[in-house]
């Protein structure tokens, strides 16, 4: 089965440092990657898509960058974090179900990686 | 991703049915209708999901309209750790895959 794991699970950042988050996918090859972040009491906001190796889609432009180095491994960047960074960072992977239909997705979801910038 | 429509939030008493509505009406032919759901401080967890027919699982039903422009999701006992924000989506592979507020569930004692 697939398993998605994000690491750390809780960082704390001065304004200024960089930032690497990574994310590893087991269990599956190809597949589609996200970085959503949710900032307190608010939505999901997609940042980052990546439909393979070297492809980054961004959908809002920021502070932040995204790369895919590897097939299953998906990282989210920044040079310089702002405190308007803070937020609680999911890495996804959306993946075709076994079977003939190939629009049949299921998504997996890492347990986060909250970021507190001060 | 075709746009889906929730309530913001929703109510519930604890051991009662839940019937969470979700509009889709630009959905396409091939779109499967998805829900999640975010537990506080967790990343959103599959709940069901489904093309045409209804759909049963151990976690909820899901009801979906003879035109497929709207879907609910059922929960038949409400509970206390039910409580969450439910996402109704329709991701499609290849593309990106966007949330959208949700409706936030809350169940009292």
């Amino acid at each position: 089965s697939q398993t998605i794991h994000q690491w750390p699970a809780t960082l704390v950042q001065p304004v200024g440092s960089p930032l690497s988050l990574e994310c590893t996918v087991e269990g599956t090859s190809n597949p589609n990657l996200y970085w959503y972040r949710q900032a307190a009491g608010r939505g999901l906001q997609l940042l980052f898509y990546s439909v393979g190796i070297g492809q980054i889609s961004s959908e809002v432009p920021q502070n932040l960058s995204a790369s895919r180095p590897q097939d299953r491994q998906f990282i989210l960047s920044s040079k310089k974090l702002l405190l308007s960074d803070s937020g609680f960072y999911l890495c996804a992977c959306l993946l075709p179900r076994r079977g003939r239909d190939n629009f049949n997705t299921e998504a997996f979801f890492g347990q986060g990686t909250r970021l507190t910038v001060v | 991703d075709a746009k889906t429509t929730q309530p913001n939030s929703m109510e519930s008493n604890e051991e009662e049915p839940v019937h969470l509505p979700c509009n889709h009406s630009t959905i396409s032919g091939t779109d499967y209708i998805h829900w999640y759901r975010q537990l506080p401080s967790q990343g959103p967890e599959y709940v069901i999901h489904g093309l045409t027919s209804n759909v049963n699982n151990r976690m909820a039903s899901l009801a979906i309209a003879e035109d497929r422009k709207s879907s609910t999701l059922i929960l038949h006992r409400a509970t206390l750790r039910d409580a969450a924000v439910y996402y109704c989506i329709l991701p499609t592979y290849g593309q990106n895959f966007v949330f959208g507020p949700g409706t936030r569930l809350s169940v009292l004692p």
